[in-house]
């Protein structure tokens, strides 16, 4: 079975500081993805990466970024956290990128709150 | 313009009664693939089924069903004779060309023993 693993399932942290959320995968996946999570609004994309070192904005990266210095670490960053980005946040990976027909496996999500 | 509708916020309904969850999509690419997940209180999405485009075929899985429908693009989940276990917050996603993924934004289903 694929496992996504991410660091915390909570994390609670002060405006301004520096926060990173860690996802590890374990099935060799070339992509891999960051999603908030917010009632009314279901999934929205942050970054993906479908390579080591390569990363493409998703829909909402701004106060974001990531690192992907290896294939199976994928790391979401928030340079100043700010109270607007407490939110759940999940991170996913897939095969074969450039195909969006393979199903994402998805982490158990960690519940940030920014105070 | 790439985009899944799921119209029901949230569907309540009593142990054993039949219910469907809606999907409608919109996409401009001649092949894409369709998913459903289901998210259970405890966070992690759980892939259900992928159809592709070309298969208007209807799958059935135990109480489980999917009815893919071209014409209307619309691939709509019923799940037969619910069961607690089956609350959870569900999403329909549409995949096509490229590697993103667009979710609609969820029905949450809530089983009433």
């Amino acid at each position: 079975d694929v496992k996504v693993t991410q660091s915390s399932r909570y994390l609670v942290k002060r405006t301004g500081e520096k926060v990173f959320l860690e996802c590890v995968q374990d099935m060799d996946h070339e992509n891999m993805f960051w999603y908030r999570q917010d009632p009314g609004l279901g999934l929205r994309l942050i970054y993906f990466s479908y390579d080591v070192k390569m990363k493409e904005k998703g829909d909402i990266p701004e106060g974001y970024s990531v690192s992907r210095e290896k294939k199976e670490r994928f790391s979401l960053i928030l340079e100043s956290a700010s109270t607007n980005q407490t939110s759940m946040y999940l991170c996913a990976s897939s095969s074969h990128p450039g195909q969006g027909n393979q199903p994402q496996h998805f982490g158990d999500g960690t519940r940030l709150s920014i105070l | 313009a790439q985009k899944v509708t799921q119209a029901q916020t949230e569907i309540s309904v009593v142990e054993k009664e039949d219910v469907t969850l809606d999907c409608v999509y919109e996409t401009r690419d001649t092949t894409y693939y369709l998913f459903w997940y289901k998210q259970p209180p405890s966070g992690e999405l759980v892939f259900l089924i992928r159809r592709n485009s070309f298969d208007e075929q209807n799958e059935i899985s135990g109480r489980y069903s999917w009815n893919f429908q071209k014409s209307t693009s619309s691939f709509n989940f019923t799940i037969t004779a619910s069961q607690v276990v089956d609350s959870a917050v569900y999403f329909c996603a549409l995949g096509g060309s490229g590697n993103q993924f667009y979710f609609g934004t969820g029905t949450s289903l809530t089983v009433i023993p």
